[in-house]
């Protein structure tokens, strides 16, 4: 079975530019969640979309970062302007339902210079 | 008050040892709770869930304690490979999935 693809794997940027990340989710996941990790802290949820709707997006810097799963699928996450304190990693994850167990992607692992 | 809330570590034990981890949660309708390990610049991975009578596999065994709203992993007869980040995982108030910050195991040779 195939798991969580994120790409890229790696991405540097500078501040105040734009990078968009993407996930493919398990085949019939309905649950996906980003998260940032930032080295040495736990991963931080930044958004959760059941199918198409956010469930919960309480943590997201609505300012600068975005996301969107339009057809329930796919999602991608958008963080523009960037700044330096966005470096982190950022992980999709996803669950056939909303409290069994989620999946990993390996990351993108961000570095803002 | 943070969802997840875990022992700050790091641990450093020698092979053979047991060594407990603690962590407490905040939502007391919580229903789902999961220890995941994450290796040294990989992604999380499920080690285990956590049942309400506890459970346990092979080395490892997992405890919940309701009332006190706390869960708790043991491991026995470390062995150099158990070496990772162990994070605490419980479901939140919209059923979304919280992360402990990660207790930090090193088994020593």
């Amino acid at each position: 079975e195939a798991g969580v693809a994120q790409s890229p794997r790696y991405k540097i940027i500078e501040k105040r530019q734009s990078v968009a990340f993407w996930c493919n989710p398990i085949s019939g996941h309905a649950t996906l969640y980003w998260y940032q990790q930032i080295l040495g802290q736990g991963p931080k949820l930044l958004i959760q979309f059941q199918n198409n709707g956010v469930v919960d997006d309480s943590q997201l810097p609505k300012d600068r970062f975005s996301a969107e799963r339009l057809k329930g699928v796919d999602s991608t996450l958008k963080i523009q302007p960037a700044k330096l304190e966005d470096s982190a990693v950022y992980l999709c994850a996803s669950s056939f339902l909303q409290t069994t167990e989620a999946f990993f992607g390996q990351g993108t692992r961000l570095t803002v210079v | 008050r943070k969802e997840v809330e875990q022992d700050p570590g790091p641990f450093n034990v020698p092979e053979g040892a047991t060594v407990a981890f603690n962590c407490t949660y905040s939502n007391s309708a919580s229903q789902s709770f999961f220890w995941y390990r994450q290796d040294c610049r990989k992604e999380p991975k499920l080690l285990m869930s956590v049942y309400s009578s506890g459970n346990e596999d092979g080395r490892f065994t997992a405890q919940l304690n309701r009332a006190s709203q706390y869960i708790s992993l043991l491991i026995r007869d470390s062995k150099l490979s158990d070496s990772a980040t162990y994070l605490c995982v419980v479901n939140g108030r919209a059923n979304n999935l919280f992360f402990g910050t990660g207790t930090r195991l090193t088994v020593i040779p």
